[in-house]
Formats: C-alpha cells, structure tokens, sequence
C-alpha cells in the first residue's frame, strides 16, 4: 500500500542552492501535481502532469521545474532556491484529470531555505 | 473569483459535543466539493467528494452536505481521534481548464 511516496521528508538548504524532490506513485494514475502549502494559506498548485511526457504550469509555477519521464515519477527541481521557497511541498495524484477523481496525496516534503 | 472560505479557523469542543463545520465558495463550473483530513505532519486524507446541491455523504461520525453556495461538514460525538485539521477544495471547469482551490483549512480539537 505504498499510494505516494515524497523524498526526502525534510531538507535545508541555503539560498541558491538546487535540489529535486521525488515523487512515486504506484496506483497507474494518469494525473500527477506539486503542491504548496503555507501557513494561512491553501493548498497551491506549482506544476502538473495529465501523463507521461506531458507537464503544465499551476499557480505558483516560478523557480520551480518538472518533469515526467515515467507514469509513476513526477519529480520537481528547485533551480536557485530562494527563502520565499520555504514551505511544505505535497505530491498528489488521481487516475485523470477529466472527472471528479480522489486525489491522493503523499506524506509530504518540508524545506526550509535559509 | 474561485474562491473557498472555510470557518471556523480553530475549534475546541468535548468529546461528544456535536458541531459542524463551515465551507463557503465560490467556483465556476463546480465539478465537486471535497473535504480532505490533514493529521500534523502528513498529508491530505481524502473524506467525500459531493457533487450537487442536496447530496450527502456519511462516515462515521461525519457528515458532508452541500448547498449551492456552502458545504457543511457534521461532525456527531466526536472522540479525541477526530482532531485533525480538515480542508475543503472545490473543482471548477472553465475555458477547457479544470482547477482545484483549497481552504485553509479547519484546526479540531477534540477534548476528552
């Protein structure tokens, strides 16, 4: 019953620094996406993926890369970490995009940027 | 603007004090509403997706309901193991594009 899985679970890292968080899922699900989550404010979407090959931009997209060579990987880059990165980072994933799916989250990646 | 509202932001109650907890939103084109459980230090747990205006969902001790502009979601006799923070998302379809916005969320504290 592994669902999702995030790595690591936590990180430092200082300013300009570059890192990639992982993300695997083992439910064959089409749909994959990073988000954000900060205190005081929702959940918000940085990138997604409606399949292997195939990313678009969320609503916080900047400093952040993706990619999706596979069904089941959808790591994301931070290119130049900046302190404003600082956040809980949850990779999420459903079967598709096109109907009212559960989506799945994983446990969740904390970065501090200092 | 797509936007969700969830009240109350903190709520303490005993176990066994029933009360309920407020979603308001605002979507184009809503294709659900869906109340999610986050214990500390984990991830979002999926609860119920409701999609139109009277439908209900049951679990336990919760219950979702919604209405056009809000959802509720009942929480009955509640245990100290209810505390969580619950969020609320709504999914909204326009211009061909489907979008997901979150609450922040409702911190419960259940007493025993």
């Amino acid at each position: 019953n592994a669902g999702v899985t995030q790595t690591p679970k936590f990180q430092v890292l200082k300013t300009g620094q570059s890192m990639t968080l992982q993300c695997a899922q083992d439910m064959n699900h089409e749909y994959m996406s990073w988000y954000r989550q900060d205190p005081g404010m929702g959940l918000r979407l940085i990138h997604y993926s409606v399949g292997a090959g195939i990313t678009d931009q969320g609503e916080v997209p900047n400093g952040y890369n993706v990619s999706r060579s596979t069904t089941e990987d959808f790591p994301l880059r931070l290119l130049s970490a900046a302190p404003s990165q600082t956040s809980v980072y949850f990779c999420a994933s459903s079967r598709d995009r096109n109907s009212g799916n559960t989506i799945y989250f994983g446990e969740g990646s904390w970065l501090t940027v200092v | 603007e797509d936007q969700v509202t969830q009240s109350p932001e903190a709520l303490r109650l005993q176990e066994g004090e029933s009360s309920s907890l407020n979603c308001s939103y605002t979507v184009s084109g809503l294709r659900g509403l869906f109340w999610y459980r986050q214990d500390p230090g984990k991830g979002p747990e999926f609860l119920f997706t409701l999609y139109s205006a009277g439908e209900e969902k049951e679990k336990e001790r919760l219950k979702a309901t919604l209405t056009k502009k809000e959802s509720f979601l009942h929480i009955t006799a509640p245990k100290p193991e209810d505390s969580a923070t619950y969020l609320c998302a709504v999914r909204g379809f326009t211009s061909g594009t489907y979008k997901y916005i979150f609450g922040t969320g409702t911190r419960l504290k259940v007493l025993a």
